[in-house]
């Protein structure tokens, strides 16, 4: 089946360490993002990226890092430098005829 | 002044009702406008896109998009209590950049 997976679906993790969150897609889309969201709050943009090895930042990229090596992957790390890492993590891939946005399930990450 | 505004809520309506649902955007330039319908703890979903002015009716459902007041509402008819989640809108931006309001929180009641 095309979608978006991502994982782990939940991660606990230590002050201090940097954690890697995992986004595949299998739906050929060029765009992808990567969405963050806090109990009672809507979603606010981390980074997206248009296409392979390019990729900007969104309204809230600070302690965030993100890599576009292949079509399918965009993997965003939560660096120490996140300083209220604890949220629920979105990634999304982007039909490019429509516009509509695919959504993975989430990775809830929670900080010790 | 946010980029997508929303009335966080919650709206409540009682079965059988129409739940209106409105946006309200910054950026003239905004191309694509969507709604999406989030359960607590899951993914968003699709609900509607529109891009023209005027009404697109899809089942129980009417995304309403008027350029020139930079407005986008959603109504829901015959509003179900599976209808309660939090709805969100969002917005393409110039460059591809997709913004989303904080969502509207619809209570709907048996």
């Amino acid at each position: 089946d095309g979608g978006i997976t991502q994982s782990p679906k939940y991660l606990f993790r230590k002050e201090g360490q940097n954690v890697t969150l995992s986004c595949e897609q299998n739906l050929n889309h060029d765009a992808m993002y990567w969405y963050r969201q806090d109990p009672g709050q809507g979603l606010r943009l981390i980074y997206y990226s248009q296409i392979v090895n390019d990729f900007q930042k969104g309204d809230i990229a600070e302690g965030y890092s993100v890599s576009r090596e292949k079509k399918e992957s965009f993997p965003l790390t939560v660096t120490s430098a996140q300083k209220n890492p604890t949220a629920f993590y979105l990634c999304a891939s982007r039909d490019g005829n429509t516009g509509e946005l695919f959504f993975g399930e989430g990775s809830r990450l929670t900080v010790l | 002044q946010k980029e997508v505004e929303q009335n966080s809520g919650p709206l409540s309506v009682p079965e059988g009702a129409i739940a209106s649902l409105n946006c309200t955007y910054s950026d003239r330039g905004s191309q694509s406008f969507f709604w999406y319908r989030q359960y607590s703890g899951k993914s968003p979903e699709l609900i509607m896109f529109i891009y023209s002015n005027g009404d697109k009716e899809d089942g129980r459902f009417t995304a309403q998009l008027n350029k020139a007041s930079q407005y986008v509402s959603l109504l829901i008819r015959d509003s179900q209590p599976s209808d309660s989640a939090t709805y969100l809108c969002a917005v393409i931006r110039y460059g591809n950049k997709l913004v989303f309001g904080a969502g509207t929180i619809l209570r709907v009641k048996s």
